[in-house]
């Protein structure tokens, strides 16, 4: 069992739709990453949190230490969202960063 | 733009080879990570450096190695390449060594045959 696991692995939605992506652990961690990739190849850090819940813009992202758990939310999506998202932990024991495999988003008008 | 640079954007080599990859973090980061990421594997954590120093290992091979150096720029060697070494190679930079939001480069890719 990989120690970061996402769900869903693909996701498709229409324009508008409110959409949440999850990311379970099952290490102890100092911070949780969400990564956005581009269909271009290029990575963007979307948030790093630790605890409680972050937004910017029409993204939200939550944590449930107690849980493992972790989610990003996209509100009013766009066909611009359409991306891979990846949650990454930082372990607190090595520091070693494991990485989700990523959910496929696609976003049609 | 994130501000991290990395050179070469793409490196095809042979097996058995030895390559270079270069990346200049954003200025004012004294972190910079190592991230591979292959069509089967994934991204991978390789290696961090923070201000000179290893501060975190990953999955990085005995083949593969890693500096930082005063001027704060980062290097990873690869060598005795093999075909399952081609991969996207990112560089990463932030300001402090563990939780801070990392900038990302716009990777090199290489292509071993």
């Amino acid at each position: 069992k990989n120690e970061v696991e996402q769900s869903p692995q693909n996701l498709t939605a229409q324009e508008g739709e409110f959409i949440t992506i999850n990311c379970s652990y099952s290490v102890g961690i100092s911070a949780l990453h969400w990564l956005q990739q581009h269909p271009g190849g290029g990575i963007v850090s979307l948030f790093m949190l630790s605890s409680g819940k972050k937004k910017h813009g029409r993204l939200i992202a939550t944590i449930n230490i107690q849980e493992k758990h972790s989610s990003l939310h996209i509100t009013a999506s766009h066909p611009r969202d359409s991306a891979v998202y990846i949650c990454a932990v930082r372990s607190h024991n090595t520091d070693k960063l494991i990485f989700g495999t990523g959910t496929r988003l696609q976003v049609f008008p | 733009d994130s501000g991290v640079t990395q050179t070469p954007k793409h490196l095809i080599t042979a097996t058995g080879q030895r390559v270079t990859l270069r990346c200049s973090p954003r200025s004012g980061d004294l972190s910079v990570y190592w991230y591979q990421q292959s069509l089967d594997q994934g991204l991978q954590f390789l290696i961090q450096y923070y201000n000179g120093e290893e501060r975190a290992k990953g999955n990085i091979l005995e083949r593969f190695s890693a500096q930082q150096f005063p001027d704060l720029h980062s290097e990873l060697n690869l060598s005795s390449l093999e075909l399952g070494d081609s991969a996207l190679y990112f560089c990463a930079s932030s300001v402090g060594w563990r939780n801070n939001e990392q900038f990302f480069g716009p990777g090199t890719r290489l292509t071993v045959l």
